[in-house]
């Protein structure tokens, strides 16, 4: 099993361009998590789904939005890129208790 | 509002003495706290809960109701201990977390 797995590992974006981020989670957990993790900062939770539903939602814009898919992979897309989008997008996946971290897709809107 | 404080954003220690990093959590209920760690080139894992109350790599840390916090100890650092620890706070059974913004803990042979 290669645990959580992240796709793109980096990615360059303009200001107002639209971005999707990838994410498979670890054999066996149906809810996927995102989180947003600035530089310096610590991650910030943006979103977790489960059953293909939006479960709960940390204080981030509707430009952020989500999919989880039947096979509980699950997308990230952020439309109308800021400037201050440019963070470190991780996912995480959960079955019944603990969390487990992707490796992160690096994002930087220019 | 849920908030994790980690005042320290460096700690530098020699290798054999002990580390403290502290964790400061507001929160009215019932939480479960965290310890997640980075090393170097890897992705975030978790390093212990409190729920658990174990012992993971010489690690130890003990959630304070009454003082709000959860400092992570060890009384004997390891130069393989250098990371970044972040200190989280979970407040929901989905398991959504809050984090502090980190310590980075080198330690120096």
């Amino acid at each position: 099993d290669a645990g959580v797995t992240q796709s793109p590992t980096h990615l360059i974006k303009t200001r107002g361009q639209q971005v999707t981020l990838r994410c498979s989670p670890k054999s066996g957990h149906d809810t996927v998590s995102w989180y947003q993790q600035a530089l310096g900062q610590g991650p910030q939770f943006i979103f977790q789904y489960y059953e293909e539903e939006e479960r709960q939602r940390g204080n981030f814009p509707d430009r952020f939005s989500g999919h989880q898919f039947p096979n509980y992979s699950s997308e990230l897309n952020v439309n109308a890129l800021l400037l201050g989008d440019s963070a470190l997008y991780l996912c995480a996946s959960s079955g019944s208790e603990t969390q487990y971290f992707g490796p992160g897709t690096r994002l930087l809107v220019l | 509002a849920q908030r994790v404080t980690q005042p320290e954003k460096l700690l530098s220690v020699f290798k054999g003495a002990p580390v403290e990093l502290k964790c400061n959590y507001s929160y009215s209920g019932s939480p479960e706290l965290f310890w997640y760690v980075q090393y170097s080139r890897q992705r975030l894992q978790l390093l212990l809960r409190h729920i658990s109350r174990e012992s993971i790599k010489g690690f130890t840390a003990d959630l304070n109701k009454g003082e709000t916090s959860f400092h992570l100890k060890k009384p004997f650092a390891q130069e393989e201990d250098s990371a970044m620890y972040y200190c989280a706070l979970s407040t929901d059974s989905w398991g959504k977390l809050q984090f502090g913004a980190g310590t980075q803990v080198v330690v120096t042979p």
